[in-house]
């Protein structure tokens, strides 16, 4: 079945403690991306990825790192969370043709 | 940054109601994508439009891109309860990323 998965679904955690949410694609899809939302934002675009060891920021990219050595892989890495990283994320991935974006089921993220 | 305006931004209606929703914005787009999130699940992908002027169906939704190429709308037509959930336009430009609308969050009374 093709999907985009996360890891963790849920994490509570405290301020300053180092974590990392796992991404992974089965769709050979060249683009990946973050996104957190957050209630009357929308979507808001963290960072994207248009191929292996290809990255850029987003919109809203502070605070937060990304890797991507791997095709199939795009973890979100926040080295030090703050109360305000509190959000829904999710990963989406899609072909570089279409750029339409399938989306995982969602971290949901407190930041302690 | 680029910014799309969604709108209405809830909507409560009757089962069997029709419903519109529609995005605008001040830059040309390429592409436009409508999406569907349900609660607790990440957003789906309902129809993409690649033309202006393009008018494109997927059952009892019908989803336009705008002449203008700066506007999009959806219409879900008979609305039943499984419609519950929180729509999202997504526009983007040649070669560029996607920038969402803020959704519209949908509600339906059995």
């Amino acid at each position: 079945e093709a999907q985009v998965t996360q890891n963790p679904r849920y994490l509570i955690t405290v301020t300053g403690k180092k974590l990392t949410v796992t991404c992974s694609q089965n769709m050979n899809h060249e683009y990946m991306s973050w996104y957190r939302q957050d209630p009357g934002l929308g979507l808001r675009q963290i960072y994207y990825s248009m191929n292996v060891e290809v990255t850029d920021k987003g919109d809203v990219p502070e605070g937060y790192k990304v890797s991507r050595k791997e095709k199939r892989n795009f973890p979100l890495i926040l080295e030090s969370p703050s109360p305000n990283q509190t959000s829904l994320y999710f990963c989406a991935s899609s072909s570089r043709q279409t750029l339409e974006q399938y989306f995982g089921p969602g971290t949901r993220l407190t930041v302690t | 940054g680029q910014q799309l305006n969604q709108s209405p931004q809830s909507m409560f209606i009757q089962e069997g109601e029709d419903v519109s929703m529609n995005c605008t914005s001040s830059s040309i787009f390429n592409t436009w994508l409508w999406y569907k999130q349900d609660p607790g699940e990440g957003p789906v992908l309902l129809i993409a439009l690649y033309k202006a002027g393009e008018l494109t169906s997927n059952g009892r939704l019908t989803a336009q891109f705008g002449i203008t190429r700066k506007d999009s709308f959806l219409n879900i037509s008979a609305s039943i309860p499984s419609d519950v959930g929180i729509y999202f336009c997504a526009g983007q430009r040649q070669g560029g990323k996607l920038i969402f609308g803020q959704g519209t969050e949908l509600s339906v009374k059995p």
